[in-house]
């Protein structure tokens, strides 16, 4: 069965410079979501995007930005990077979300390295 | 806010043992409750998925009970083998649709 794909797995950049991350929902999934994992914690929130539109939004930073295109993937658009953003970004997708399904399924994540 | 907390945040045990892990939530008014599991540098992997309306869910040797009144959930695994493994976390959303709030986490290691 088709999982979330998420590329690149891993990105290495330097400070102030921009990462983008891309996001593949399962078909027919309407609802993307977010997550930002750092070293040793819990995923934290950062945004959501129902039927192309956002959702929800958590604690995304400024310099970050997310989309949903007519084709359902998703990205994440990370500016001025800053040391503290290296972490694992998971994108997660989720079918009838507003009907409560909302069972959510997550990729592998995006490993990105902050120098 | 919602507050999930994960209680013991490790446990080791003996191959062939069973395993209780505890997740706790400080606002009742939850639409489901979601236990993953997560290896190492990997990504989530969904076990079971409780609604606020069920008191338990089962799959395989693993099953998750849900008490929402005292704000607890805890995933029971039968007879653990090493590939158990792994870090098991909690989450709620509070509504459909809505972000999932994580607990801390339970690094389990099971010894052979």
């Amino acid at each position: 069965a088709a999982g979330v794909i998420q590329s690149p797995r891993h990105l290495i950049k330097e400070k102030r410079e921009t990462a983008t991350l891309k996001c593949y929902p399962i078909p027919r999934h309407d609802t993307v979501y977010w997550y930002q994992q750092g070293p040793g914690q819990d995923p934290q929130f950062l945004i959501s995007f129902y039927e192309k539109m956002q959702s929800d939004k958590g604690s995304i930073p400024d310099r970050f930005s997310a989309q949903q295109f007519s084709d359902y993937h998703s990205e994440l658009n990370m500016s001025s990077l800053e040391l503290g953003d290296s972490a694992l970004y998971f994108c997660a997708s989720s079918l009838d979300s507003l009907s409560g399904a909302n069972v959510l399924t997550f990729g592998a994540g995006s490993r990105l390295t902050v120098l | 806010k919602q507050e999930v907390t994960q209680i013991p945040a490790a446990l080791s045990v003996p191959e062939g043992e069973n395993l209780v892990l505890n997740c706790s939530f400080t606002d009742s008014a939850i639409y489901n409750l979601q236990w993953f599991r997560q290896d190492p540098g990997k990504g989530l992997t969904s076990l079971l998925l409780i609604q606020s309306s069920q008191r338990e869910q089962t799959s395989g040797r693993l099953n998750a009970s849900l008490d929402k009144s005292s704000g607890r959930s805890t995933l029971y695994i039968a007879a653990s083998q090493p590939g158990d493994s792994a870090t098991y976390l909690c989450a709620v959303p509070k509504a459909a649709g809505n972000k999932l709030t994580f607990g801390g986490g339970t690094r389990v290691l099971v010894k052979p």
